[in-house]
C-alpha cells in the first residue's frame, strides 16, 4: 500500500519564478492538505482540497494556489517566488467524513530553495 | 504569540533513560496529534488524542491528554537511538473534531546518546 508521495524531492528556483509541486495521496484517501515548514519551525497550513475544490485556507497570499484532480492527486502552485518561500512543502492526505477529516498522513516533502 | 507551546525545545538523553515532552495549548483541544520527523523529511504519525484524560501507548511511547484538554505529554521509556528526531504536536481547535487544518508547535528535537 503506497503512502503519500510527493515530487520533486528538491527544487531550486530564482526569485520571481513560478513553481508547481505534486502530491499523490495514500490509497483510499480523498482529501489533500498542504503545509509549509520553514527551517526550525512547525508546519503551517496552506490549504486543503476535497472533491476538487479548496475547502479551507490558511493565512497565505493568493500567490499560493492549488488544484485537485479527479484521481485525488493534487498540485501546489506558487507564483512570483520570494526568498521567504524557501521551505519544506509537505502534503498530507486523509479520508473525509462529511465536514471532518480523519488522521492526516504526510508525504516526505519537497524542499524548495529560492535564490 | 505562539498558541501551541512545546517544551523543551531540545533534549539530549543517554540511551536507556526516560523522557517527557510537553505540549501546551492556549485553547481547548478537540484533537491533539503527535508526529515524529527526521530532519528534513516528512512527518510520521504517532498518536491522536481526543478525550480529556485519554492515554495511548505505542511500543515504548505513551501520550496523554489532560482532563481540561489543554495540555498533552509524550513519554518515552528506555530511549533508544531510533527515537531520535523532532517530535511535533499538532492541535485541532475545531469543535466537533478534525477539519484538517492542524496548528503545529515548533517541535522538540530529541537526541539519544548511545
Amino acid at each position: 500500500d503506497a503512502g503519500v508521495t510527493q515530487s520533486p524531492t528538491h527544487l531550486i528556483k530564482t526569485r520571481g519564478q513560478q513553481v508547481t509541486l505534486r502530491c499523490s495521496p495514500k490509497s483510499g484517501h480523498d482529501t489533500v492538505s498542504w503545509y509549509q515548514q520553514a527551517l526550525g519551525q512547525g508546519p503551517q497550513f496552506i490549504f486543503q482540497y476535497y472533491e476538487e475544490e479548496e475547502r479551507q485556507r490558511g493565512n497565505f497570499p493568493d500567490r499560493f494556489s492549488g488544484h485537485q484532480f479527479p484521481n485525488y492527486s493534487s498540485e501546489l502552485n506558487v507564483n512570483a517566488l520570494l526568498l521567504g518561500d524557501s521551505a519544506l512543502y509537505l502534503c498530507a492526505s486523509s479520508l473525509a467524513a462529511g465536514a471532518l477529516t480523519d488522521t492526516q498522513y504526510f508525504g516526505p516533502g519537497t524542499r524548495l530553495t529560492v535564490l | 504569540s505562539q498558541e501551541l507551546e512545546q517544551s523543551p525545545q531540545s533534549l539530549i538523553v543517554q540511551e536507556g533513560k526516560n523522557l517527557t515532552i510537553n505540549c501546551t495549548s492556549s485553547k481547548t483541544l478537540y484533537g491533539l496529534y503527535w508526529y515524529k520527523q527526521k530532519y528534513g523529511e516528512g512527518l510520521i504519525f504517532l498518536m491522536m488524542l481526543q478525550k480529556g484524560g485519554e492515554e495511548k501507548s505505542h511500543e515504548k511511547i505513551t501520550a496523554k491528554l489532560d482532563e481540561k484538554k489543554q495540555q498533552s505529554s509524550l513519554h518515552i521509556t528506555a530511549s533508544q537511538p531510533s527515537h531520535a528526531g523532532i517530535y511535533l504536536c499538532g492541535a485541532d481547535w475545531n469543535y466537533g473534531g478534525s477539519q484538517g487544518n492542524l496548528i503545529f508547535g515548533k517541535g522538540t528535537k530529541l537526541s539519544v546518546k548511545p
